[in-house]
């Protein structure tokens, strides 16, 4: 079975300041790992994913996230936050077939 | 090339009425997905069609049929809402795991009320 905790339900950061979602996982398997932002009512957009390559995964928008499989995280990070990454992110995983699990997502605010 | 379309955006229904809710995609996928989303619980899949004439179901399929009508229409049918099924529901679509990118496309959401 395969599960996704993402630790912070909000964050809230200062426009330009590093934004970092943290995400751990469980899985039977070599999993595979997604992230996704949601902006307000909208659908689902995929950032960045890892499929057993890189470790270290860029995305779009200057998004990146690390898959550490010692500490089953794959944490999404940006260096600068800009008012446009304010959205909804859902951390993903998939370990057989294309089926996926989601986290329960990290409402991310910017400020100005 | 649309990729997921959904219909209707939005749906008020009284308890007991039914609905169908429709989704189509162009990008010649194999694999469809039902999805609904309820604040905090991220996405939870509903039923899927791993190719044609498939359907299986997910991990919330109590309410809930589905049709996989061809390769591009996957819809979701409430034969007798309840407010439990508010919610905004999902649509998605992917090609085979050995693809090179083989993530699911997600349509813009069909926001259902139930009273």
């Amino acid at each position: 079975a395969q599960s996704v905790t993402q630790l912070d339900s909000h964050v809230s950061v200062s426009e330009g300041t590093p934004v970092l979602l943290r995400c751990n996982y469980s899985s039977s398997y070599s999993p595979s790992l997604f992230w996704y932002v949601q902006h307000p009512n909208k659908g689902l957009q995929l950032l960045l994913k890892y499929t057993s390559a890189a470790t270290l995964v860029k995305g779009i928008n200057g998004f990146e996230a690390e898959f550490k499989k010692s500490e089953t995280s794959f944490h999404l990070t940006k260096p600068s936050a800009h008012m446009s990454d304010a959205a909804e992110y859902f951390c993903v995983v998939s370990d057989a077939g294309n089926m996926l699990t989601f986290g329960g997502g990290t409402r991310l605010m910017v400020k100005p | 090339n649309a990729g997921v379309t959904q219909t209707p955006k939005f749906q008020v229904l009284k308890t007991g009425q039914s609905m169908t809710l429709q989704c189509a995609q162009d990008m010649n996928h194999n694999s469809m997905y039902w999805y609904r989303q309820d604040p905090g619980m991220g996405l939870r899949l509903i039923y899927y069609s791993a190719s044609e004439g498939t359907t299986d179901k997910g991990e919330v399929p109590n309410g809930y049929n589905v049709s996989r009508l061809n390769k591009r229409e996957f819809s979701l049918r409430l034969e007798s809402a309840a407010p439990s099924q508010t919610s905004v529901y999902f649509c998605a679509s992917s090609g085979p795991r050995t693809a090179v990118s083989y993530e699911q496309y997600f349509g813009p959401g069909t926001r259902l009320t139930v009273t």
